[in-house]
């Protein structure tokens, strides 16, 4: 069992550039999460997806799109890259949403420069 | 808001030393709370987790008490090994969110030198 992949592993991109990052799993989560890492701020939600076909804001959603088809994908899309957008992306996703204890389970990330 | 605080690192240890690695939160509600690990290059793993109050959450000699009365959850190991070098996540689910993410502290990167 894969549990969940990301791609590309990393990625330089130039600025204004459109980047789609690819998440999968193959646990039949119902939710599912997209963090960005940065060195002293930990990991902060950029987007989520509940169920599929639906999605939310995070915390720092701005810049950000995502899309949840079907329940085992859920891209995120850069449209015009910046270069603050340059970290580490994990996606995860957990059986449930909210409710009772919610353990996540993490992808092994994307590191993506913008230039 | 919901937000998580933890010792700021890097911590750096010798082989078998005691390992605390603190953690406060402030969160509406019951949270259950979460300590991640995440070795070099690799995403986070679940380390131990705690639901509800006087938990005792354990997994590789790590263990770590959930205590409404201080909301704290701090890390602790009797004997670390050079294995355990990593960056540590304290981090809190709130039952009652409708996004069911986690909130993170930012981490404690932890060093053990043999």
């Amino acid at each position: 069992i894969a549990g969940i992949t990301q791609a590309p592993t990393s990625q330089i991109l130039a600025a204004g550039r459109r980047m789609t990052l690819r998440c999968t799993q193959d646990m039949r989560h119902n939710a599912m999460y997209w963090y960005r890492q940065d060195l002293g701020l930990g990991l902060r939600l950029i987007h989520y997806s509940n169920t599929a076909g639906t999605t939310g804001k995070g915390e720092v959603p701005d810049g950000y799109s995502v899309s949840r088809a079907n329940t085992d994908d859920f891209p995120l899309t850069l449209a015009s890259a910046v270069p603050s957008q340059t970290s580490v992306y994990f996606c995860a996703s957990s059986a449930l949403a909210g409710g009772n204890y919610n353990e996540q389970f993490f992808g092994p990330g994307t590191r993506l420069t913008v230039l | 808001g919901n937000s998580v605080t933890q010792m700021e690192g890097p911590v750096t240890l010798s082989e078998e030393a005691f390992l605390t690695i603190n953690c406060t939160y402030t969160a509406t509600g019951y949270p259950s709370l979460f300590w991640y690990v995440q070795y070099p290059g690799e995403g986070l793993q679940l380390l131990l987790k705690a639901t509800k109050a006087d938990d005792k959450g354990s997994n590789k000699g790590f263990e770590a008490t959930y205590r409404k009365e201080t909301t704290s959850f701090h890390l602790e190991k009797g004997s670390v090994q050079v294995s355990d070098s990593a960056v540590y996540f304290c981090a809190l689910s709130d039952h009652g969110g409708s996004q069911g993410n986690l909130i993170f502290g930012k981490g404690t990167k932890l060093s053990v030198k043999p």
